[in-house]
């Protein structure tokens, strides 16, 4: 079963505009979310996270929102620039979870120019 | 910065060969982590460990194995290549809090 989802394989943005990322999770013993951002032949690198007693976390254009009970987070990129395009990745871990992460599908976000 | 490497970027193995992919981070970190990635599957996790010769399975462990003899190597070994385990592999390691520093991936091709 898919505990954390992200039901847009893809989303294309016009430089400059608002990118929403969105990710979905079933488990609530889920306590911890991050967002991963990931170009072709490299790994991942952290974005940004968000702890279960937030509602909000901002950095730079940057800002996660958690909604606890719809089991929803986003992620805002505010303005969207081409070095934004790339794959999109949300994590979440529990706390009694040894800190593993458990990843959505991913999103691939295209800026256009 | 925290540093993870990986043995090799891209790899290509035969069906049946003992496969060993090497991970070294620099952060005297003790949780480290194998994931495979697959279009439309994301990340899926393989095996973990939290200490040295200590290892878990993560959520598709078949087909696979790992060794940590050292705290900053951790290793996963194919025993006998398929063709289903063409993926990209990333290693990590943990820092604080559940922030996981990826190496470049080995993008393996058994044929």
């Amino acid at each position: 079963d898919q505990q954390v989802k992200q039901n847009s394989p893809s989303l294309s943005v016009q430089e400059g505009r608002i990118s929403i990322l969105n990710c979905d999770y079933t488990n609530s013993m889920f306590d911890y979310f991050l967002w991963y951002k990931k170009y072709p032949a490299e790994g991942p690198t952290f974005l940004i996270s968000i702890s279960s007693i937030k509602d909000k976390n901002e950095d730079g254009r940057f800002t996660v929102f958690l909604n606890k009970s719809a089991k929803h987070l986003s992620l805002h990129i505010v303005p969207s620039q081409p070095g934004d395009s790339a794959v999109y990745f949300c994590a979440a871990s529990a706390l009694q979870g040894a800190q593993k992460l458990v990843f959505g599908q991913g999103t691939r976000l295209t800026i256009n120019p | 910065d925290v540093k993870v490497t990986q043995s090799s970027r891209y790899l290509v193995k035969r069906t049946g060969e003992k496969v060993f992919l090497e991970c070294v981070q620099d952060m005297d970190h003790e949780n480290m982590f194998w994931y495979r990635q697959d279009p439309g599957l994301g990340l899926r996790l393989i095996y973990f460990s939290y200490d040295v010769k200590m290892k878990e399975k993560g959520d598709i462990p078949e087909g696979y194995s790992v060794s940590r003899e050292k705290k900053e190597r951790f290793s996963l070994i194919l025993e006998s290549a398929s063709t289903n385990q063409t993926s990209m592999y990333l290693c990590a390691s943990i820092g604080e809090p559940y922030e996981q520093y990826f190496g470049p991936g080995t993008r393996l091709t058994v044929t």
